[in-house]
């Protein structure tokens, strides 16, 4: 059975800060993984999808990178904003009609 | 209206009432996802559709029961709720769910509190 940790659970920092949130799976037989972004008491806003065959997405300040074999997807999120102050969830697919989701990264970016 | 769109955004109801939640997606998708969402706990998929017909069932309580009328409409009936069903219902859609086609997008979600 797939399990998806994300760490840090959270993460408080200065604007402008460079930040890495990680994510592990332990089935790496994954057809693609997605990064979303939740506002508190509000739907999942997709970031980025990465396909199995791809090493890196990058849309803006966002970059994200798998690597498949060994289990890991890293979230990097450049001169970070208050504006990016949000959970942060991975969801790696597997097939079989499941996406599971991590717990989440809760970002805090200070003014 | 563009994307994927539930209502109504925020629903209190009692344990004995019948009520329905409502989600519409304008994205020409073929599946559609119903998703919980408890208090610092991870999403749990409850139940997907494909072209109308259900394809996963979690082990999900029968006083939830989900309706795909078409490929842009998904309903979640429920009736006779516990207090521990309150949570943020989310639904989702994607093109269809092959491992290529599958990004989600969800809608805003139905606060639900059951008193």
């Amino acid at each position: 059975k797939q399990e998806v940790t994300q760490i840090p659970a959270a993460l408080s920092v200065p604007e402008g800060e460079n930040l890495v949130l990680n994510c592990s799976f332990t089935d790496s037989a994954i057809y693609n993984l997605q990064w979303f972004r939740q506002d508190p008491g509000k739907g999942l806003t997709s970031l980025l999808l990465i396909q199995s065959s791809q090493r890196e997405q990058t849309s803006g300040r966002l970059n994200a990178s798998l690597d498949k074999s060994s289990g890991r997807s890293t979230l990097y999120i450049a001169a970070s904003q208050p504006g990016d102050s949000a959970t942060y969830l991975c969801a790696p697919f597997r097939g079989g009609f499941k996406t599971i989701f991590g717990a989440g990264t809760r970002l805090f970016v200070k003014a | 209206e563009t994307g994927v769109t539930q209502t109504p955004r925020h629903l209190v109801m009692g344990m004995t009432n019948k009520k329905s939640l409502k989600c519409e997606q304008h994205l020409g998708h073929n599946a559609m996802y119903w998703y919980k969402q408890s208090a610092k706990k991870p999403l749990e998929l409850m139940f997907v559709y494909s072209l109308e017909e259900r394809v996963e069932n979690n082990s999900v309580p029968s006083r939830f029961s989900p309706e795909c009328p078409n490929s842009s409409h998904l309903f979640l009936h429920l009736h006779t709720l516990q207090p521990e069903d309150s949570a943020l219902y989310l639904c989702a859609s994607s093109q269809d769910l092959s491992g290529i086609y599958n990004e989600q997008f969800f809608g805003p979600g139905t606060r639900l509190t059951v008193l």
